[in-house]
């Protein structure tokens, strides 16, 4: 069936440091997939999204790319900052419904 | 600029009583949608709409039911609340893109956290 995989956590980085958090997918046909990320106490918001193979999605700083032959799509940042720690949520859209992964804590000390 | 707007924020329930959470939209979404999230397990969805009147069920639907008479209102009904619904709960909506598809691009409200003893 349908299913995201995420790295466990927590990640523990320091500022500056460089992040990846893996993700992969299993899906019929070829679904979009968003990287969204939730803050303390609220509820989920949209970090990125790629809709086709090879597509790369960016924002803040924020990158991962659509990668069919591997069925993944892993987060990326070249330098992190205490404000990135957050809990971050790889997912997948196919019709109508919407998969997600378990989530994964990001800590980043000063 | 309200967005997506759930209600109530925190919630204590008995064994066996009834409650609605409520979710509203100024967005005019078609889409909208209930998750649970729970520790380990990220989101997980419950039921969802594609417009008025229409609704369909996600992953865990069981002892939840929904129906979406307004554009703007999606309220999650629990009948007979159980210990295994104390959750997080999240609406989120949606626009549909041209032709009906659904783009994934979804808008959170803050969250319900139910607790049922």
């Amino acid at each position: 069936g349908n299913s995201v995989t995420q790295m466990e956590g927590p990640v523990t980085l320091s500022e500056e440091a460089f992040l990846t958090i893996n993700c992969t997918y299993t899906a019929t046909g070829y679904p979009s997939l968003f990287w969204y990320v939730q803050y303390p106490g609220e509820g989920l918001q949209l970090l990125l999204k790629a809709t086709k193979a090879d597509d790369k999605g960016s924002n803040k700083g924020f990158e991962a790319t659509y990668r069919k032959e591997t069925t993944s799509f892993h987060l990326e940042k070249g330098s992190v900052q205490v404000s990135d720690s957050a809990v971050y949520f790889c997912s997948h859209t196919g019709g109508f419904k919407t998969i997600f992964g378990a989530g994964t804590r990001l800590f980043v000390k000063a | 600029n309200a967005g997506v707007t759930q209600t109530p924020k925190f919630q204590v329930l008995k064994t066996g009583q009834s409650m609605t959470l409520q979710c509203a939209q100024d967005m005019n979404h078609e889409y909208m949608s209930w998750y649970r999230q729970d520790p380990g397990m990220g989101l997980r969805l419950i039921h969802y709409s594609v417009g008025a009147g229409i609704t369909d069920q996600g992953e865990v639907p069981n002892g939840y039911n929904v129906s979406r008479s307004t554009t703007e209102d999606f309220p999650l009904r629990l009948l007979s609340a159980a210990p295994s619904q104390t959750s997080v709960y999240f609406c989120a909506s949606s626009y549909l893109a041209s032709g009906g598809a659904n783009t994934g691009e979804l808008f959170f409200g803050e969250g319900s956290r139910l607790t049922v003893l």
